[in-house]
């Protein structure tokens, strides 16, 4: 069984610019949940989805959105970049709707300069 | 509040010792916790889990420990290996899989 992908593995963007990054759970969970790590915050909760519904959104600017699409696959965009938004970004699938065991994928580092 | 912290940043151990990492969670109505292990360049990697209508939890050589009553949370490594060295993060699952992360401690095993 593949693990979560994600790509592309790194990025390098400049301010001003938008992004998008995918990731692709593992076949038949339905929950995709993006996090940003970054050595000062650590991992923060961005957005997860499950069905293509957002079902819970964590404390970032509007700046930060996504996406689910029928097939599970999910995107996440960043626009207007900002230096701080260097990180990796992580997206963790779930096949159980109320919380369980997630999988996380190796992530996408994105550098913005 | 949303709060998941470790005790403590860093921690050294003997190849072959047993290693404890601690977590400290404030959310006393959480009911799921995990613990992490992310090596360098890769994601996080699931360890083990506990509900919350556990104290104890085994694994292959992993133990979780539950103390609801303090709000603490360990996790215990047995006969440390060097590949168990890595950043170790407990977690708090809440609802519709949304997790919350401590700071993390990093194990060195010393040969």
């Amino acid at each position: 069984k593949a693990g979560v992908t994600q790509t592309p593995r790194y990025l390098i963007k400049t301010r001003g610019q938008q992004v998008t990054l995918s990731c692709s759970p593992i076949s038949g969970h339905r929950s995709v949940s993006w996090y940003q790590q970054t050595p000062g915050q650590g991992l923060q909760f961005l957005f997860e989805y499950f069905s293509e519904t957002q079902r819970n959104k964590g404390n970032f600017p509007g700046r930060f959105s996504g996406r689910q699409f029928s097939n599970s696959r999910s995107e996440m965009n960043v626009s207007t970049l900002e230096l701080g938004d260097s990180a990796l970004y992580l997206c963790a699938s779930s096949g159980d709707s109320k919380g369980g065991e997630a999988f996380f994928g190796q992530g996408t580092r994105l550098t913005v300069v | 509040g949303e709060s998941v912290g470790l005790h403590l940043p860093t921690l050294s151990v003997q190849e072959g010792d047993n290693s404890i990492i601690n977590c400290a969670y404030s959310n006393s109505a959480s009911d799921y916790f995990i613990w992490y292990k992310q090596e360098s360049g890769k994601g996080p990697q699931f360890i083990i889990d506990i509900r919350s209508n556990m104290d104890k939890r085994q694994g292959q050589r992993v133990t979780v420990l539950l103390n609801k009553t303090v709000k603490h949370l360990s996790l215990q490594i047995a006969a440390t290996q060097p590949g168990d060295s890595a950043v170790y993060f407990c977690a708090e699952n809440k609802a519709a899989q949304k997790l919350v992360f401590g700071q993390g401690t990093r194990l060195t095993i010393n040969p």
